[in-house]
């Protein structure tokens, strides 16, 4: 199986702040890689594929990077509704795996 | 709009079946571009994909779980159903299921959208 390594397991910021979470997959899988936002409760919302292609509706504030094994999400301008845990999911091979998440919280 | 929604029992005892439908909308599962996969979150824990069924049928399972699980669909009745055998209170958590997203890729199972609501299962006696 392909692990999924995320950091930071969480991070504190502000509004308007810049985050950045990264993504390390245990081998290589080019740019199958996909990155969901998920509030408490709720189902986990698809925002990024193929490592860096945004999800129609997404808000430009979110961007993906990375190819290979290290992949970045970074989070621009931070708005109130961004607070929430993020996760990556590689996308190269079954079993389909995730990383453990990241949680965003306000400072 | 394209919709899933899961249903099942809420409490299932330990070495009990569990059995989830999954009804979708707005799709057909005959539309290869379309797979549907399982998941799981146990609480405050991480996500965990269980089972994918494509829509020629074929299916491909969680290597840790495959001798428990099953996944199978009625394309006429919108539903993909999830069987998991010999339940234990490890396997409480949220079940979800979601549609696999053609972006990029139209092999429809490598990203999930949308995703439905969830359901809880709690596992005790």
């Amino acid at each position: 199986d392909i692990q999924m390594t995320q950091s930071p397991s969480s991070v504190s910021a502000s509004v308007g702040d810049t985050v950045t979470i990264t993504c390390r997959a245990s081998q290589v899988i080019d740019n199958w890689l996909a990155w969901y936002q998920q509030k408490p409760g709720r189902a986990p919302n698809f925002l990024i594929y193929a490592a860096s292609s945004l999800r129609s509706g997404v808000p430009s504030r979110f961007s993906g990077s990375g190819s290979g094994t290290d992949f970045t999400l970074t989070i621009t301008n931070l708005q109130p509704e961004d607070f929430a845990t993020y996760y990556c999911q590689q996308a190269h091979s079954f079993p389909i795996t995730f990383g453990q998440g990241t949680r965003l919280e306000i400072k | 709009q394209v919709t899933l929604k899961e249903s099942g029992p809420v409490l299932v005892k330990p070495t009990e079946t569990l059995t989830l439908t999954c009804v979708v909308s707005g799709f057909s599962l005959a539309n290869p571009k379309f797979g549907v996969s399982w998941f799981r979150q146990p609480p405050g824990k991480a996500l965990e994909w269980l089972a994918h069924i494509f829509s020629t049928d074929e299916k491909s399972y969680s290597a840790s779980l495959k001798t428990r699980l099953s996944i199978s669909k009625d394309t006429s009745k919108r539903q993909v159903v999830l069987s998991m055998t010999n339940m234990d209170p490890v396997d409480t958590g949220t079940y979800f299921c979601a549609r696999g997203a053609p972006y990029h890729d139209t092999a429809g199972w490598r990203w999930f959208d949308p995703w439905g609501q969830g359901t809880l299962v709690t596992v005790s006696s």
